[in-house]
């Protein structure tokens, strides 16, 4: 209900840190991983993606890791900014033949100057 | 490349009222999706467009929603009638296949409140 909306779990970093976002994930064979970064009143915003044979991949300021044993997807976001603040949703790839992703629950990053 | 457009953005009906929300994908991309996004979780796929074809309908409530996606462009998605729970915003996403991804572009999305 929307009780839950409220406890989204939170990451309070300061400008200038690294930030680390976490995400389990449910389905082994799910073949590829998505991390979105949604502002206030947005649609989500793809920022980097990972398919199931690679263990890292690097964008700009932000890596993305994936552990398939344990079915764990992290974001880690480098000298995080201001600008930085927002949802994060991870989300993986169904694999059903066609792209069908199943998104997590989120985690809002804030970033205080 | 012009976004994804929605419209309304904003829509306040009472229960038991139908609403209909309107999705313009990205030029060119041939796969459309409508997700609903209740507040403080992520997005669930509730239709999935080929073309003008379904793809996947299985997380629609289809005695009360329906969408469509006529000539394969524009589509529609319509709550009739509506329930408080149906309160949630309503994203569309847009993609088409580049090198090996399936990157799904959203709209800004429609904000739903059923009183």
């Amino acid at each position: 209900g929307e009780s839950v909306g409220l406890h989204l779990p939170t990451l309070s970093v300061q400008e200038g840190d690294n930030s680390i976002i976490n995400c389990a994930y449910s389905n082994s064979a799910s073949d590829y991983f998505i991390w979105y970064k949604q502002e206030s009143g947005k649609g989500p915003q793809f920022i980097i993606d990972i398919r199931s044979n690679m263990d890292k991949r690097q964008g700009q300021r932000v890596t993305v890791l994936l552990n398939k044993t344990v079915k764990h997807l992290s974001l880690q976001i480098a000298a995080t900014q201001p600008g930085d603040s927002a949802v994060y949703f991870c989300a993986e790839n169904m694999n059903t033949g066609f792209q069908k992703l199943v998104f997590g629950t989120g985690t809002r990053l804030l970033v205080s100057p | 490349e012009a976004g994804v457009a929605q419209s309304p953005r904003y829509k306040i009906i009472e229960k038991r009222q139908s609403v209909a929300f309107w999705c313009n994908p990205i030029s060119g991309h041939a796969t459309l999706y409508w997700y609903q996004q209740i507040l403080g979780q992520g997005p669930k796929l509730l239709i999935q467009f080929q073309n003008n074809g379904v793809v996947d309908d299985s997380q629609l409530p289809k005695d009360r929603f329906s969408a469509e996606r006529l000539k394969g462009v524009d589509s529609t998605l319509k709550i009739q009638p509506a329930k408080l729970e149906d309160s949630a915003v309503y994203l569309c996403a847009s993609s088409s296949y580049r090198g090996n991804s399936y990157e799904q572009y959203f709209g800004p999305g429609t904000r739903l409140t059923v009183t």
